[in-house]
């Protein structure tokens, strides 16, 4: 029973378009962030938030803006979208922002055609 | 900068042998887990191991926090225990950095 949901699982989107990915976490925890994970490269961090506030943006452009409506809620959504912008978007969940064991979801493979 | 480096690349296993996974970071880490991605691209957690030893089933993690390395060691391979394996880290940033991976595959 997944404890992280993200939806939707696959996303195939036209160049310029916007979307929003979805992320609820049930496991009672306090941070939540988004990772990408392009072809051929490591994960890598783009936000962080603790108690529904941005603590790190790691993410060059504003194109892409995190909305945290409810504390077990943070979607990812992304604007003008680009080729660039194709890779699977990871949500993620811990505790607390740090040392503490991070969990995360199945993400959410983004296709921008 | 910071940077996590796994090793080796890919490793090609009898089913039955044991894997040993290679992890080493370029300062203090405060959080250290060792992931499993599926083919498929599901993330899950094996073990969080900042510093000495951790066991969970055939798995078992030793990181020397000193000389910034994390080993993990699967004991008597399996089939589905293919897939690539990821070490990442945590340098008090409340962000975790990601190594490259160890892609496993385990022949029948």
């Amino acid at each position: 029973d997944p404890k992280i949901i993200q939806k939707p699982k696959y996303l195939v989107a036209v160049t310029g378009s916007e979307k929003i990915l979805i992320c609820e976490q049930y496991l009672g925890h306090n941070a939540m962030y988004w990772y990408r994970q392009s072809a051929k490269k490591p994960l890598e961090f783009m936000f962080s938030y603790s108690y529904q506030k941005l603590m790190d943006n790691q993410t060059a452009s504003s194109r892409f803006q995190p909305q945290s409506s409810k504390k077990n809620h943070l979607d990812l959504q992304i604007t003008a979208l680009k080729p660039d912008d194709s890779a699977t978007y990871f949500c993620a969940s811990s505790q607390d922002r740090r040392n503490t064991e991070v969990f995360f979801g199945k993400g959410t493979r983004l296709t921008v055609v | 900068g910071q940077q996590v480096q796994q090793s080796p690349s890919s490793l090609v296993l009898q089913e039955g042998e044991n894997a040993e996974l290679q992890c080493n970071f370029s300062s203090t880490a405060t959080q250290l887990q060792w992931f499993y991605q599926s083919p498929g691209g599901s993330l899950v957690s094996l073990l969080s191991n900042p510093s000495g030893t951790k066991h969970t089933g055939r798995l078992t993690s030793t990181t020397v926090t000193k000389e910034r390395r994390s080993s993990l060691h699967i004991s008597s391979s399996q089939t589905t225990d293919s897939g690539t394996y990821l070490c990442a880290i945590d340098y008090n940033q409340g962000k975790l950095i990601f190594g490259q991976g160890t892609k496993l595959s385990i022949k029948p």
